[in-house]
């Protein structure tokens, strides 16, 4: 019930498309959806986060939407660009601590010029 | 900031051999977490603590892996012995007020 299943594994997109990665949960009681990027060498970092009181949150180029009756919220990043290119990692967790967070098993992301 | 600091960035060594990683979080953080990331099993929690003090040590693997943080800027991970199957990159997190968490660079591990 603390899993976190993202899809797909990987993905590659053309410059100026549009990313899209899923996750889905089991646990009502995650509260906090962050997403982090990952670039390779580096540890992941933050990259947006939502609460389920909101269906999205948009901060430039990407957006999370949210579906709390599916259990379902996804990335979508907008006109990709290579520079885009890292593994991405959904996660989840209760009352948005970070004692707590369940990741997802990461989506790399190529973006092709 | 410098941001989480570990050390070193790549360690290979032969099994039987013991292995420390080392971390230093972000000054004023007051959460540091350990992490295990390979291809079959991504990032896996292996212990975090607060205030100094062990937390949650479920995630570690065996008796093998020990964790320590004798104050607030340094913590090790240290595997002994070290098997093959402990290859993977090792992170370590901070954080303050328990939310966004900062990651290092990591420690590649190979063990041969």
């Amino acid at each position: 019930q603390q899993q976190v299943k993202q899809s797909p594994q990987s993905l590659i997109v053309q410059k100026g498309g549009i990313s899209i990665i899923n996750c889905a949960y089991e646990n009502t009681a995650f509260d906090y959806f962050p997403w982090y990027q990952q670039f390779p060498g580096k540890g992941p970092a933050l990259l947006i986060a939502i609460r389920p009181d909101v269906s999205e949150k948009k901060e430039g180029r990407f957006t999370i939407s949210f579906n709390k009756s599916a259990k379902q919220f996804s990335l979508h990043i907008m006109d990709s660009q290579p520079g885009d290119s890292a593994t991405y990692f959904c996660a989840a967790s209760i009352r948005g601590s970070a004692r707590q967070l369940t990741f997802g098993s990461g989506t790399q992301l190529t973006v092709l010029p | 900031d410098a941001g989480v600091i570990q050390s070193p960035r790549h360690e290979v060594t032969e099994m039987g051999q013991e292995v420390t990683l080392r971390c230093k979080p972000i000054s004023g953080h007051n959460s540091l977490f350990w992490y295990r990331q390979t291809m079959m099993r991504g990032l896996e929690l292996l212990i975090y603590f607060n205030n100094n003090v062990p937390i949650d040590d479920s995630g570690m693997p065996e008796d093998r892996f020990s964790a320590k943080m004798p104050n607030a800027s340094f913590s090790t991970l240290k595997i002994q012995p070290s098997e093959p199957r402990d290859s993977a990159v090792y992170f370590c997190a901070s954080t303050h007020r328990n939310e966004k968490l900062f990651f290092g660079s990591g420690t590649q591990l190979s063990v041969l």
